[in-house]
C-alpha cells in the first residue's frame, strides 16, 4: 500500500542550528515526492519538488530535499533555522502517472527557540 | 503568480444542512482536486477530477459528497447532509497536467455544529 511516513511528530531546534525532517515513503510506481509547509490556521505552500534528475532538490526559502530511491527516503534539510521556520510540515508522495493523488504524512511541528 | 482561490475561508453550517464550497481553480488547469484536513490530522484525499469527470475517490468520498465544475471556472464540493465529522478545513487544488505540481488554495474552514 502506499504510505508516508514521518517519524518526528514534533521537532524543536533552536535558531541558526541546522534542520533535518524525515520522510519515508513506500510507493510502487516512480513517486513524485514533495514537501508542503503549513502556518497555523493557513493553506498549504509548495517548498519543493522532486521529479526526476537531481537528487539534491532545492526549494524557497533555504530549503533543500535529497531522494535517495535505496532508503525510500526524502528528507528536507535548512542550514540554519531561522525563528519565521515555525510550521507544520507535510512530505506527499504522488504518482508519475494518472491522476497523481497526493498521499501526505502525518506531519512534523516545528518549534524554533530565539 | 496565478492562485487557487477558496470561498468562503470559514462556513459554519448546522448538522443536517447542506453546504457548497466553492474554489476557483488556476485557468489553464486540468486536473482538480479536494482535500480535507480534521483538526490535528494529517491531509486526505478526497475527489479527483478531470475531463468534467470524477477520475478518482476516496473512501470517504461517499454519497453524501458530490462535485460539480458548472461553468468551467468554478469547482464546488457539495456535502448534502452535513455531519459533526465533517468539520475540517478542505483545501482545493489543481494542476495543470499529469507532470505537474498541485497549487493548492487556502483552504475553508467547515464547522459544522
Amino acid at each position: 500500500a502506499q504510505s508516508v511516513t514521518q517519524p518526528d511528530i514534533h521537532i524543536t531546534v533552536s535558531e541558526g542550528a541546522s534542520l533535518e525532517l524525515r520522510c519515508n515513503y513506500s510507493y510502487g510506481a516512480t513517486p513524485y515526492l514533495f514537501w508542503y509547509v503549513q502556518s497555523p490556521g493557513q493553506g498549504l505552500q509548495l517548498l519543493l519538488k522532486y521529479f526526476s534528475g537531481d537528487t539534491l532538490v532545492q526549494g524557497i526559502k533555504g530549503f533543500e530535499a535529497e531522494f535517495k530511491r535505496s532508503q525510500s527516503s526524502f528528507n528536507l534539510r535548512k542550514p540554519s533555522v531561522h525563528w519565521s521556520d515555525a510550521a507544520e510540515y507535510f512530505c506527499a508522495v504522488g504518482s508519475s502517472g494518472g491522476y497523481n493523488k497526493l498521499i501526505f504524512g502525518a506531519g512534523t511541528r516545528l518549534a524554533v527557540h530565539p | 503568480e496565478p492562485e487557487v482561490t477558496q470561498t468562503p475561508s470559514h462556513q459554519v453550517t448546522q448538522m443536517g444542512q447542506e453546504v457548497i464550497l466553492r474554489c476557483v481553480p488556476i485557468s489553464n488547469h486540468l486536473y482538480f482536486y479536494w482535500y480535507r484536513q480534521i483538526l490535528g490530522q494529517k491531509v486526505e484525499f478526497l475527489v479527483s477530477f478531470y475531463n468534467n469527470e470524477i477520475s478518482e475517490k476516496s473512501e470517504i468520498f461517499d454519497d453524501q459528497f458530490s462535485v460539480e465544475r458548472p461553468d468551467g471556472s468554478n469547482f464546488t464540493l457539495k456535502i448534502r447532509s452535513t455531519k459533526l465529522e465533517d468539520s475540517a478545513m478542505y483545501f482545493c487544488a489543481s494542476k495543470i497536467g499529469t507532470g505537474g505540481a498541485y497549487t493548492f488554495g487556502s483552504g475553508t474552514r467547515l464547522t459544522v455544529v
